[in-house]
């Protein structure tokens, strides 16, 4: 089956510095993939959609500044969370959209960010 | 704009219990629907899915069927298990797919106890 892997798996950084998450596709292309910040108890939020080889697409009231998202490869997406502060605390997760595929998006397993 | 409501959890329930789980939703046109489980510690893995009304999903005893006239798609299962404890995501792909945007409810917790 489609494997999304994530890396760092879980990251503690202190306040003000930035912090990069990779997403990639490990066994097919991706042209698309997403972010989400899941807090606890609660469900997905919809960060940004990333589409290879141009700008990600923010959703409402998400900082584009403040999480950068860079999509360099039908593989790779990262997420950065620049200038990170304790209220930036959250599980991240990416999923992948199987190119080709009507509708089956591939999770990868979060990152865990813990702003001190 | 679409949307997607989950009942409340957490759900307890004891060893070969019957599961039900409620998902409603709220689209334009006729969406795709998604049930997602997030076991623990571990990403989101698609459970089942159906792509128009009166379709059923199903996999590995849970089932689910697309009601368009009152707009639900609710998770069963008849006899759960300790493992089959987990976050359950209902979802929505809309119309205009958007390459394949989800839009998530809350997520129900369900706990089954030995």
């Amino acid at each position: 089956g489609a494997v999304v892997s994530q890396h760092p798996s879980r990251v503690i950084c202190k306040s003000g510095t930035s912090v990069k998450i990779e997403c990639r596709s490990l066994d097919f292309q991706a042209t698309t993939m997403f972010w989400y910040r899941q807090f606890p108890k609660k469900s997905l939020m919809l960060m940004a959609t990333s589409n290879e080889g141009s700008k990600a697409t923010y959703e409402q009231g998400v900082e584009k500044d403040k999480f950068l998202i860079n999509h360099a490869s039908l593989t790779l997406s990262t997420l950065t969370v620049t200038s990170a502060h304790p209220e930036d605390s959250s599980f991240y997760i990416c999923s992948a959209h199987l190119r080709g595929s009507q509708e089956t998006q591939y999770f990868g397993p979060g990152t865990r960010l813990l702003v001190l | 704009g679409d949307s997607v409501t989950q009942m409340e959890g957490p759900v307890t329930l004891s060893e070969e219990a019957f599961l039900t789980i409620n998902c409603t939703y709220t689209a334009t046109g006729y969406p795709s629907l998604f049930w997602y489980v997030q076991y623990p510690g571990e990403g989101l893995q698609l459970l089942l899915k159906a792509t128009k009304a009166d379709d059923k999903g199903s996999n590995k005893g849970f089932e689910a069927t697309y009601r368009k006239e009152t707009t639900s798609f609710h998770l069963e299962k008849g006899s759960v298990q300790v493992s089959d404890s987990a976050v359950y995501f209902c979802a929505l792909s809309g119309i205009y797919n958007q390459g394949g945007k989800l839009i998530f409810g809350q997520g129900t917790e369900l706990s089954v106890k030995p």
